[in-house]
């Protein structure tokens, strides 16, 4: 069974300062992780993807994340935070087994920019 | 093309209504998805089809009922609904076994809806 974990509901950093997102996650085969950003009242945008090619994976608006298979960890970074990255951030799993995809998501942790 | 477009962006509708949300892709995805979204929740998976046909059924109760009338269009009829079904509900699609598998969801932006 695969299950995600997103440590801190909420985060609040300066604006400028590093961004921190963490996720953990369990599953018995080899995961694809991926980040999801959503703004207020708008559907879920992908911010980057590990699909098992290279463990640093960059995506869009600066951000990156880093797949450590021993720490079961798929964090996400930003090295300064902007006041457009105030929003809600999802980390998911899926297996790749068919061509559904049945994810299963994080709780979600609010990002907060502070000026 | 690379939108999922939902109609109606908000819908208010009385516990009698029968009411429907739409979904709408032209990126030839041949699998869609309905997820339901409660205030400060991640989505959870309601639907699921795969080539017109009905492959995921989350334990949806029947006052939710799917259609998908071709491989670009996927409907969600309501009727009957209780206040609690107020959520935002989003639509999403993936290409499918035929195409090359990412594991990638594109998502609407969702139709809020509310119960009264």
């Amino acid at each position: 069974a695969q299950s995600v974990t997103q440590l801190g509901s909420h985060v609040s950093v300066s604006e400028g300062a590093l961004v921190l997102l963490r996720c953990n996650y369990s599953s018995s085969v080899p995961p694809y992780l991926f980040w999801y950003v959503q703004y207020p009242n708008q559907g879920l945008q992908l911010l980057l993807k590990y699909t098992s090619a290279a463990t640093l994976v960059k995506g869009i608006n600066g951000f990156e994340a880093e797949f450590k298979k021993s720490e079961t960890s798929f964090h996400l970074t930003k090295p300064s935070a902007h006041m457009s990255d105030a929003a809600e951030y999802f980390c998911a799993v899926t297996p790749i087994t068919s061509g559904t995809y049945k994810y299963i998501f994080g709780t979600g942790t609010r990002l907060k920019v502070l000026a | 093309d690379t939108e999922v477009t939902q109609t109606p962006k908000h819908l208010v509708m009385g516990m009698t209504n029968k009411k429907s949300l739409k979904c709408e892709q032209h990126m030839g995805h041949r699998a869609m998805y309905w997820y339901k979204q409660k205030a400060k929740k991640p989505p959870e998976l309601m639907f699921v089809y795969s080539y017109e046909k009905l492959s995921i059924n989350e334990s949806v109760p029947s006052r939710f009922s799917p259609e998908c009338p071709n491989s670009s269009l996927l409907n969600l009829h309501l009727h009957a609904l209780q206040p609690e079904d107020s959520a935002l509900y989003l639509c999403a699609s993936s290409p499918g076994t035929s195409g090359r598998r990412t594991g990638e969801l594109f998502f609407g932006e969702g139709s809020r809806l509310t119960v009264l």
